[in-house]
């Protein structure tokens, strides 16, 4: 069975980063792409860009090229993606999402970022 | 952006009911539509993958369906676990984009 586990919920400041991990298991990520997706306080879900593990490449959607920055380490089978400069606006909760068939199937079960002074 | 409409934005519905949402993208997409649902407090599950493909474990009632640029879920005989929100999403094309969702409630 293919599993996400993604860390703890954080609280950051304005101006300042934090990264967000997730650790898969029962599925090499090397096979496949690592994607994240947010989804703000009532709201829908927003594609953030993904990554693929085993040669490091990615794709960001436009707004968010100089907020996330996605990497991936194959040796633990986990992924990261870490948000900078925080502002109220990122107060989300942010998925990892991987395509076991070309289709994102496998869902994490979501890390909450919450963004106050 | 591949922009990705979907209606209604909420329904209010009885068991026993037929439900059908649609996104509209507005360019082709091909077959790279998926549908998901989510319940609060949860991760989306995929229900349906290339338009029309159940996902494994889904249950029958649920369909997919393709008329040009339309996509429709449909729920046939509406349960009581169907309650929760339905997204589709495009993934034809970077960025991948998705509708806004519906929230389906019963009455």
């Amino acid at each position: 069975e293919v599993q996400l586990q993604q860390s703890g919920a954080e609280l950051g400041k304005p101006g300042t980063s934090v990264k967000l991990s997730c650790k898969v298991s029962g599925y090499n990520i090397r096979s496949t792409y690592m994607h994240w997706v947010n989804q703000r306080p009532g709201k829908g879900l927003e594609w953030i860009g993904r990554i693929d593990p085993a040669n490091g490449n990615t794709i960001y959607a436009e707004k968010f090229k100089s907020k996330a920055t996605l990497t991936a380490d194959t040796s633990s089978n986990t992924a990261y993606m870490q948000l900078s400069q925080l502002k109220s606006d990122d107060t989300a909760i942010y998925f990892c999402v991987i395509d076991t068939y070309d289709v994102m199937d496998a869902w994490g079960q979501g890390a909450s970022v919450t963004v106050s002074s | 952006d591949i922009q990705m409409t979907q209606s209604p934005s909420s329904m209010s519905v009885s068991l026993g009911d037929r439900v059908t949402i649609t996104c509209r993208a507005s360019q082709d997409i091909g077959n790279y539509l998926s549908w998901y649902q989510q319940k609060p407090e949860k991760s989306p599950k995929l229900m349906i993958y290339g338009a029309t493909n159940l996902e494994d474990g889904v249950p029958s009632r649920f369909s997919g369906s393709r008329s040009g640029s339309d996509y429709s879920l449909t729920i046939n005989s509406l349960e009581s676990e169907d309650t929760g929100i339905y997204f589709c999403l495009q993934h034809k094309q970077y960025p991948y984009t998705f509708g806004a969702g519906t929230k389906l409630e019963l009455k």
